[in-house]
């Protein structure tokens, strides 16, 4: 079963502009966690912002921030004033209770537009 | 500090060929996790290794696939023999074997099977 859902293989957004990357998830675990990863063309995996399932508050790196909606089971990236070098493949992640299973979506292309 | 390092970056064989992938860690984390992704898809994850015990391995094709955490540092992820199916990259990760469980990942290795 599709643990982690990312339902934009595309996206475009303007230079400066904010952009919401979309992620619902499915658990049954009390606990468990949420990664954005960040992939650009060179193949790497960049860690971007966690979320715990009983954090309080929205997670904040910077200019990303996580819309975290535990009853929705979403938890969408926002990428404020984006940059060109924002351009990469963007996926979402979940941890399980246990901590030994990682669930990754299948990503969203983001493309920056001068 | 040194990220994690994995070779060799690419690997091309015929199919029924042997391979193996190496890859280093970033000194002082326990956990160091392999992922198969496959082109246009997330990472799944083959295994997970605490120091050099297995954590859980229950995604890894064992009739072809193995890997190894000998001195709970270094590891290799070995296919023998290899299928077309299994052309991907290979992505070496880790992290502290904490709550939040961040993972870094290395360059990973682009495997061709013909």
């Amino acid at each position: 079963a599709q643990k982690i859902t990312q339902t934009q293989p595309g996206m475009f957004v303007q230079e400066k502009e904010a952009v919401t990357l979309d992620c619902t998830y499915d658990t049954s675990d009390p606990s468990y966690g949420l990664f954005w990863y960040k992939q650009p063309s060179s193949g790497e995996m960049i860690f971007l912002i966690y979320q715990g399932s009983y954090d309080q508050q929205n997670a904040t790196e910077g200019r990303y921030s996580l819309n975290f909606q535990k009853a929705r089971k979403s938890a969408n990236l926002v990428i404020s004033a984006s940059q060109l070098g924002d351009s990469a493949m963007y996926f979402c992640a979940m941890r399980d209770e246990t901590g030994n299973q990682f669930y990754f979506g299948t990503g969203t292309s983001l493309t920056v537009i001068p | 500090e040194a990220g994690v390092a994995q070779s060799p970056r690419y690997k091309i064989i015929e199919k029924r060929q042997s391979v193996a992938f190496w890859c280093n860690p970033i000194s002082g984390h326990a956990t160091l996790y392999w992922y198969q992704q496959i082109l246009g898809q997330g990472p799944k994850l083959l295994i997970q290794f605490q120091n050099n015990g297995v954590v859980d391995d229950s995604q890894l094709p064992k009739d072809r696939f193995s890997a190894e955490r000998l001195k709970g540092v270094d590891s290799t992820l070995k296919i023998q023999p290899a299928k077309l199916e299994d052309s991907a990259v290979y992505l070496c990760a880790s992290s502290f074997r904490l709550a939040r469980n961040e993972q870094f990942f290395g360059p990973g290795t682009r495997l061709t099977v013909l």
